[in-house]
């Protein structure tokens, strides 16, 4: 089983759709919890940040976790074509001396917000 | 601020070349890290560099991989002898120190192995 599972997609919706992505994990040592976002041909940009369980709002992103089931959300409401990317999940374990340095990433999903 | 800047962009090697790919961290942090992203796989942790010190190797191959970063100058990763095998996207990121939350991403350097 791999640390981190994430469904590739791809995922096609229409302007305006509520979007959800998630990930599952099987490391209980996770306590970070974070979702990035990738462009074509760039490199990960940091969307959502979460230490352990609960929800985090920004805009029109809504971040949650469930540390009991391992499992981990993303929701986009009204979305718009700018969204259209790959979508990130990474975690990592609280590193000795506080850090939380080392992600384990899920591999993405592809997501087309349609005009 | 430039953000993290990776160079160069896509670079193109012969089986049992080497490959030099250079990252230049954001202004003020001092903390840089490498992942490698293989086609159709998610992004894999390789190297933790502070300044003159490697603090974390464990993702990196046991061969023909190593990292640096000096006290001037960007870090660099280099991969001798390349094969087929290294094809993949290198990022670089970086924070001001390891305490989260998350890292900044540079855009990456291609590496096409021939």
């Amino acid at each position: 089983q791999k640390e981190v599972e994430q469904d590739p997609g791809p995922l096609s919706v229409p302007e305006g759709a509520i979007v959800s992505l998630n990930c599952t994990y099987s490391n209980s040592a996770f306590q970070y919890f974070m979702w990035y976002r990738q462009y074509s041909r760039k490199g990960p940009e940091l969307l959502m940040y979460t230490y352990s369980s609960g929800n985090k709002e920004d805009g029109r992103f809504t971040a949650q976790v469930d540390k009991s089931s391992k499992y981990i959300s993303l929701f986009i409401r009204d979305s718009q074509p700018s969204d259209s990317a790959t979508y990130l999940c990474a975690m990592s374990p609280l590193n000795s001396g506080g850090s939380n340095y080392k992600l384990t990433f899920g591999k993405g999903t592809l997501l087309t917000v349609n005009p | 601020n430039a953000g993290v800047m990776q160079n160069p962009r896509h670079l193109v090697r012969r089986r049992g070349q080497e490959a030099r790919l250079r990252c230049s961290p954001m202004k003020g942090h001092s903390h840089v890290y490498w992942y490698r992203q293989l086609p159709e796989e998610g992004l894999k942790f390789m190297v933790y560099l502070q300044k003159e010190n490697i603090i974390d190797e464990s993702g990196m191959p046991k061969e023909r991989f190593s990292a640096e970063f000096p006290k001037e100058g960007p870090s660099i990763l280099r991969i001798q002898q390349v094969v087929r095998g290294d094809s993949a996207a290198y990022f670089c990121a970086s924070s001001p120190d390891a305490s989260g939350p998350g890292y900044t991403f540079g855009s990456g350097t291609r590496l096409t192995v021939v």
